[in-house]
């Protein structure tokens, strides 16, 4: 398995503090991606990386950004946490893209009160 | 991207083979068809993929028919340990369409 690592692996935080949840890698994989996970929703895309400073948006990026300024590190970062934005958020790299499998974190659950 | 659709739930006991069944009418002639399993408090794994007729691994088979309007993941003999989510993907592209996961198909082994 790629060598992927989540920080922090919980959080519990107040309605409208910054978060930054941090991603890991140490396979030199391009393509980096953040997802949530809520139920009845299943896994949803939020932003996406496809190399250095190239990132992109996914279905859910409404309320995040995100920073990739090394290959290894991808950032998400929620400005202005929302209750909403309570979930478990699963980072993911890939090698080369497409229909390449895609190697998870193990998530990190964040909770906004 | 080529929407899919599987069932929202599946029970069965220990030592059956279990078919999943996924449609995606709208494949497109490029498009892979890709399966991940995810355990309770983890993040997904690949699983396996295929894009024509039959493909198997270690952990399961994959059934394409000619048409490719739909797969099957077989898992033989299932145990306990098996009792996941499995997600069904086709057609991933990068920076071309978004990448849907869905809500799967929760499989749920009884003893």
């Amino acid at each position: 398995d790629a060598g992927i690592t989540q920080s922090p692996r919980h959080k519990v935080t107040e309605t409208g503090t910054p978060v930054t949840l941090r991603c890991h890698q140490t396979e030199n994989h391009r393509y980096m991606y953040w997802y949530r996970q809520d139920p009845g929703h299943g896994l949803r895309l939020i932003h996406y990386s496809y190399g250095v400073k190239d990132t992109d948006k996914g279905e859910v990026s409404d309320g995040y950004s995100v920073s990739r300024s090394k290959t290894e590190d991808f950032l998400l970062t929620l400005e202005s946490a929302t209750s909403s934005q309570t979930s478990v958020y699963f980072c993911a790299t890939q090698d080369r893209g497409g229909d390449n499998e895609q190697f998870f974190g193990p998530g990190t659950r964040l909770t906004v009160l | 991207l080529a929407k899919t659709t599987q069932p929202i739930s599946m029970d069965s006991y220990e030592g059956q083979e279990v078919n999943i069944t996924c449609s995606h009418n709208n494949i497109a002639t490029n498009d892979y068809i890709t399966w991940y399993q995810q355990f309770p408090s983890q993040g997904p794994r690949f699983i396996i993929q295929g894009y024509k007729t039959k493909v198997t691994n270690e952990v399961a088979s994959l059934f394409i028919p000619a048409d490719r309007k739909s797969s099957t993941l077989s898992l033989p003999r299932v145990s306990l340990s098996d009792t996941a989510v499995y997600y069904c993907l086709v057609g991933v592209r990068f920076r071309d369409d978004k990448i849907i996961f869905g809500k799967g198909t929760r499989l749920h082994i009884l003893p």
